[in-house]
């Protein structure tokens, strides 16, 4: 049981080139996320899915495109990268309304995260 | 503008020590409280969280509290240990599983 992955682990980008990051849970969890972190900003919500084929605009979503294609794995795309996109970026899973309300279902797995760089 | 503040950046803390991290928010729709914890070049893991029906959780050596009225809650962590030295993270939910972040407090566990 690996839990939630995410490949690459690093990657350094030229602006104007485009790139996808990978995610992938095993753990039958119905919503994913995309987040990114900057020093002194917490986690920060790009984009979510709350079940395979649908997605959902977070709270920093410019700039990024996703796709839930199968329910295991959830897509981040960077059509033309930007200096201001250097980040790390985390992927979360977690069970959703299968598990009912409030039954824990807020609590989020994260993946070891992807560190990318745009010159 | 951020929903949940992590207003102490840092935080260092004898071993044995306890150690409080601090949390306020202003959404009060916020019913569900989670703390999550980050070591360098690795995924928050979740730590303990609290409902909204609740002023007290208890997982070991961590309690989480929870001040509706002053919407604020804090996490103790009793006895510190040098393992607790990481990146923690409080984060709130109002039930639709979006979870909004704090910036984090750095804490470090002196020997």
């Amino acid at each position: 049981n690996a839990g939630v992955t995410q490949t690459p682990k690093f990657r350094v980008l030229k602006t104007g080139q485009s790139m996808t990051l990978l995610c992938a849970q095993d753990m039958n969890h119905e919503y994913m996320y995309w987040y990114r972190q900057d020093p002194g900003m917490g986690l920060r919500l790009i984009h979510y899915s709350v079940g395979e084929g649908t997605t959902a605009k977070g709270e920093v979503p410019d700039g990024y495109n996703v796709s839930r294609l199968k329910k295991q794995n959830f897509l981040l795309g960077l059509e033309s990268a930007a200096p201001s996109q250097t980040s790390v970026y985390f992927c979360a899973s977690s069970y959703g309304q299968e598990r009912g309300p409030r039954m824990g279902t807020d609590t989020q797995y994260f993946g070891p995260g992807t560190r990318l760089t745009v010159l | 503008d951020q929903q949940v503040k992590q207003n102490s950046p840092s935080l260092s803390v004898q071993e044995g020590r306890i150690s409080i991290l601090n949390c306020d928010y202003t959404n009060s729709m916020f019913d569900y409280f989670l703390w999550y914890k980050k070591y360098p070049a690795e995924g928050p893991t979740f730590l303990i969280s609290i409902s909204s029906i609740k002023d007290k959780n208890e997982d070991g050596r961590f309690t989480v509290f929870l001040n509706k009225s002053a919407k604020h809650l804090s996490l103790h962590i009793v006895p510190s240990q040098p393992g607790d030295s990481a990146v923690y993270f409080c984060a709130a939910s109002d039930g639709d599983y979006k979870l909004s972040f704090g910036a984090g407090t750095t804490v470090t566990v002196r020997a």
